[in-house]
């Protein structure tokens, strides 16, 4: 079945650590996407990306980054520098960029200790 | 940016009734899509509608981009119907960024 993977679904963190969040698609979309989610909130971009590597910072990207060596795959590495880390981070990805249905991973959950 | 306001945030139903939700945008609206998430987090798209109605099923929307502001309507309502829903659009000037509203919490009670 096509769709998008995130893993892990459930991340524990000490203060001070980077931990990075995986992203696969099978769809052969162009565009992926990370967004992050706080309780009772819309979703806020971090990051996204038109094409093999290419990625542009969203509203929220201070703390994250990125890479996107592959078409299928989008991870993103929460650093240390991230001042609030805990949060849920959806993937998405588009056919194109800003084109079309936007198709979300399961989506990760990310709690610093 | 684009600002986006939902309408209401909060709506209780009993099983069977229908439901109009709302948005509101301060700009133009562009690429505009309507999304469920369910109690565990995921979420699905249920429509790309950044101009007149469609339908599936139980739900239809309808947008009005003259006057920047879509619907969302659920008939029939059903406990699996319960969850948060959300509406965006792209942000202006910008080709990637969709900007969320803060949703509708909806609870279907059977």
């Amino acid at each position: 079945d096509g769709g998008i993977t995130q893993s892990p679904k459930y991340l524990f963190r000490k203060e001070g650590q980077n931990v990075t969040l995986s992203c696969e698609q099978n769809l052969n979309h162009d565009a992926m996407y990370w967004y992050r989610q706080d309780p009772g909130q819309g979703l806020r971009l971090i990051y996204y990306s038109q094409i093999v590597n290419d990625f542009q910072k969203g509203d929220i990207a201070e703390g994250y980054s990125v890479s996107r060596e592959k078409k299928e795959s989008f991870p993103l590495t929460v650093t240390s520098a991230q001042k609030n880390p805990t949060a849920f981070y959806l993937c998405a990805s588009s056919i194109l960029l800003g084109t079309g249905e936007l198709f979300f991973g399961e989506g990760s959950r990310l709690t610093v200790l | 940016g684009i600002q986006v306001e939902q309408s209401p945030p909060d709506l209780i139903l009993q099983e069977g009734a229908n439901s109009t939700l709302r948005c509101n945008f301060s700009d133009s609206v562009n690429n505009l899509q309507w999304f469920h998430q369910n109690p565990w987090g995921q979420l699905i798209n249920l429509f790309y509608i950044p101009s007149g109605t469609k339908q599936n099923g139980r739900l239809s929307a309808t947008t009005v981009a003259t006057e920047r502001y879509s619907l969302l309507y659920i008939s029939s309502s059903q406990t699996t119907d319960s969850g948060v829903y959300f509406c965006a659009s792209l942000d202006v000037g910008s080709q990637g960024n969709l900007i969320f509203g803060k949703g509708t919490k909806l609870s279907v009670k059977p």
